[in-house]
């Protein structure tokens, strides 16, 4: 399964609505999780089951999407919200996919 | 708090080999599937492979197939990862990941801080 994330590049001013989005080449159902990653980091889970944050994932940070169509929405971006986004599918594996990324930089 | 230690990263040459660790602690390393997911320099997220719990289960990218294996040694609360005939597009950050709790489902919950593989004469 493919997955495509856009855009590649997002430039949002702090205190912004931020919104990136994820394709799947078929439906993957629910099994989406989305990663941050800083750079020199390793990533950090977000978002798994598409909607449900990790363990200590602000509440500004929302997951919404079923089938194909994914979307990660961080509602009023901070400081440290500046970072790479990762979309990745487990509904069919192996292999376990990711998409290309979404940097969201500042504006 | 889960953590990860990967080792064992370097440089080598084109055809090499180099074997990979990730050694785990403050969780119940034995019942969960464990992952290597790699990166390389500026590029995205690759999946590499998985280990069942037990290690009854293997499963491979196509582009490390009958190159790498993946084990552990519950004993040990150890990951391991035999790299052979390295290639040049093999160079990248090795990350050892944690599967969730529910045992069906395989994304990421926990990630180390990543060895770096350098494949180069």
């Amino acid at each position: 399964i493919v997955m495509t994330q856009s855009p590649a590049t997002l430039s949002v001013s702090p205190g912004e609505r931020a919104t990136l989005s994820c394709r799947a080449s078929q439906s993957v159902s629910s099994n989406l999780a989305w990663y941050q990653q800083k750079p020199g980091q390793a990533p950090r889970l977000l978002i798994y089951g598409a909607s449900t944050r990790a363990t200590g994932i602000p509440a500004r940070f929302s997951g919404s999407g079923s089938g194909t169509e994914f979307t990660l929405t961080i509602s009023s971006l901070q400081s440290e919200d500046f970072a790479v986004y990762y979309c990745q599918q487990y509904t069919n594996w192996p292999p376990l996919t990711f998409g290309g990324g979404t940097k969201v930089e500042i504006k | 708090q889960v953590q990860l230690v990967e080792s064992g990263g370097g440089v080598v040459q084109p055809g090499g080999s180099l074997r990979l660790s990730c050694a785990a602690s403050r969780f119940t390393f034995s019942s969960f599937g464990m992952h290597w997911v790699r990166q390389a320099p500026g590029k995205g997220l690759e999946w590499v492979s998985f280990i069942r719990s037990d290690g009854s289960d293997k499963y491979y990218a196509d582009s490390v197939k009958g190159r790498f294996t993946i084990s552990r040694d519950n004993s040990k609360n150890a990951l391991y990862l035999q790299m052979n005939s390295l290639r040049a597009e093999d160079t990248a950050v090795y990350y050892c990941a944690k599967d969730p709790p529910t045992v069906t489902t395989r994304y990421f919950d926990s990630w180390g801080q990543g060895t770096l593989v350098t494949v180069s004469s």
